[in-house]
Formats: structure tokens, sequence, C-alpha cells
């Protein structure tokens, strides 16, 4: 099983590009998260996903959209990056809601 | 507001020296996770626990809930311990809230 796996691992954007990163689980696990670490901060949830075809804000969804292709896949989209979103992103999945497993990261930038 | 606390922010030790590191949260919780995260920066989970404590090799994890409070501790620490330790409590639902991390390394 390769667990939760992320890409890209790295990216570079310029202010107002667009992308998605993409998240994939083969535990057959019901809920997906993605998270943002920022230095000095602790994880914060963007969006997650409790079931397929239901997603939910987090704590800090402006300037992101998300989708729950299938019960294995859950990408998050930034329409128009800014600076601001320069961070590390991690998805994470969960069987029953509690023990969550972490993908390896997603460390993008924007300039 | 819920919130999560950890202490301290900064761990350096001896190799060989008993670990404890502390987590504090404001309200009563359903359950809480210690994660650790390596230099690389992949996130492991190492506890989940709603009471009581857990063992795992060198590892222990306690909780006590009337107290808002969680430890984990590492016996005969080693350098390959080094790594960011997090606390993060399910207030009751299903999303996580996190502290912001215990630095610990160890000097061989």
């Amino acid at each position: 099983n390769a667990g939760v796996t992320q890409t890209p691992k790295f990216q570079v954007l310029k202010t107002g590009q667009s992308m998605t990163l993409q998240c994939a689980q083969d535990m057959n696990h019901n809920s997906m998260y993605w998270y943002r670490q920022d230095p000095g901060m602790g994880l914060r949830l963007i969006y997650y996903s409790a079931s397929e075809g239901t997603t939910d804000k987090g704590e800090v969804p402006n300037g992101y959209n998300v989708s729950r292709l299938n019960k294995r896949e859950f990408s998050l989209r930034l329409e128009s990056a800014a600076p601001s979103q320069t961070s590390v992103y991690f998805c994470a999945s969960s069987r029953d809601g509690y023990e969550q497993y972490f993908g390896p990261g997603t460390r993008l930038t924007v300039t | 507001k819920n919130e999560v606390e950890q202490s301290p922010q900064n761990l350096t030790a001896q190799e060989g020296e008993f670990i404890t590191i502390n987590c504090s949260y404001s309200v009563g919780i359903s359950a809480l996770h210690w994660l650790q995260q390596h230099p690389g920066g992949g996130i492991v989970s190492l506890f989940m626990l709603s009471s009581g404590k857990k063992k795992h090799g060198r590892l222990i994890a306690t909780i006590n809930i009337q107290e808002k409070h969680s430890s984990l501790h590492i016996t005969a620490s080693h350098p390959r311990d080094s790594a960011v330790y997090i606390c993060a409590v399910y207030f009751g639902n299903e999303k996580l809230t996190f502290g912001t991390g215990t630095r610990l390394t160890i000097i061989p």
C-alpha cells in the first residue's frame, strides 16, 4: 500500500497563476482533508470531505476550491495564486474520522 | 475558543535522557493525536488516545481527561528521535486542532 500520495512535491507559481494539488489514498478511507502548514503555526484545515460527494470548509478556505473526485482522490485548486498561499500543503485521510494518515506534503512557493 | 498548547517549544537533550513533551487543551475533547514530523517534512501518527496510557517501543503517551492534559514520553532518547512532535485534538467533531509543535533535538 502506498498510503496517501500527493503530487507535485514542489511547485513554484507566479502570482495569479492557477494550479491543482492532487491527493490519493489507497486505504479505502471515507474522510479526506487538506491542511496548510506555515512557520510558527500549527497545521490549519483548509477543506475536508467526510465522504465521497461531500466537502466542507475548514478554518482557512478562502482562495481554495476542492473536488472529491471519488473515494480515493481529493484535489485542491488554487484559482489565482497569491504570495500568502506560499506554504506546505498536506493531504490526510481517515477511515473513521479519527486517526489520520498524512501524505508527504507539497511545498508551494508563490512569487 | 478551542485551543491546544504545547510545551516546551524547543527541547535539546543528551542521548539517553528521558524526554517529556506536554500538551494542554482548553475544553473537553473526544480524542487526542500525537504526531511526529521529521526534518524531511513527512508527518507520522504515533498515538491516538482518549483515556489512560499507550506504549509503543520507547514511546509512551498519557492523557488526563480531568486535567485536560497529555504527555508524550521518550525513554532512552536517541538522535533519530530528533523531530517535531505535534499534539492535535478532536473537540467533539472530525476536525483536528493542532498545537504548534515541540522541536526535539537529541545530541549524541
